[in-house]
């Protein structure tokens, strides 16, 4: 079984100032790793992913992610933001070996960008 | 092409009586899951269909909640004899038969109110 930890429920952050969002995954095997985000009253967007390879993944709107298998992290990072940017984020994880692309979530991080 | 489309967008019921949440998903995709977020939490992952079978139902309650999904219409959530602990919002999320890992696409949810 697979968990995941985002450790800041939220962030207040000012408009083109860095960001970054923490998230820790327990996992006896190896995961694939997703960041989503969810905008007000809307379903969830991927923003990115990490299956393998590169451990620096580049996803949209400016936003990256790093995954250190040491450290079992996989932070969100957008080095300038934007008023738009103002959503809640959640980091997932899934088993490359079951069935379908079933995700486990963790608790999501509210960013609200202030001018 | 359309979305995940899901309805209704809000419902609301009284305890005691039955909800039905449908969720049709995109052109192209046969694999469908459902995932609950109660206020202030993360999603939690109900279950997996694919047409005509369950394929994993581990994140179900035990009583009062099922799943189909028919050859021909919508996939279908099913909460019988709500209680207020079932206001939540749902959201339901697809992919095609052969997509790359993560790929899920969400709708928008159904929020459900139990006075």
């Amino acid at each position: 079984a697979q968990s995941v930890t985002q450790l800041d429920s939220q962030v207040p952050v000012f408009e083109e100032a860095p960001v970054e969002l923490r998230c820790n995954y327990s996992s006896s095997v190896s995961v694939y790793l997703f960041w989503y985000v969810q905008y007000p009253n809307q379903g969830l967007q991927l923003l990115l992913k990490y299956l393998s390879g590169s451990t620096l993944v580049k996803g949209i709107n400016g936003f990256e992610a790093e995954f250190n298998k040491s450290q079992t992290s996989f932070h969100l990072r957008k080095p300038s933001v934007h008023i738009s940017d103002t959503a809640e984020y959640f980091c997932a994880v899934s088993d490359p070996r079951a069935a379908g692309n079933k995700l486990t979530f963790g608790g999501g991080t509210r960013v609200l960008v202030k001018p | 092409n359309a979305g995940v489309m899901q309805n209704p967008r809000h419902l609301v019921r009284r305890r005691g009586q039955e909800a039905r949440l449908r969720c049709s998903p995109m052109k192209g995709h046969s694999h469908v899951y459902w995932y609950r977020q109660l206020p202030e939490e993360g999603l939690k992952f109900m279950v997996y269909l694919q047409k005509e079978n369950i394929i994993d139902e581990s994140g179900m309650p035990k009583e009062r909640f099922s799943a189909e999904f028919p050859k021909e219409g919508p996939s279908i959530l099913r909460i019988q004899q709500v209680v207020r602990g079932d206001s939540a919002a749902y959201f339901c999320a697809s992919s095609p038969i052969a997509g790359e890992a993560g790929e899920l696409f969400f709708g928008e949810g159904s929020r459900l109110t139990v006075l």
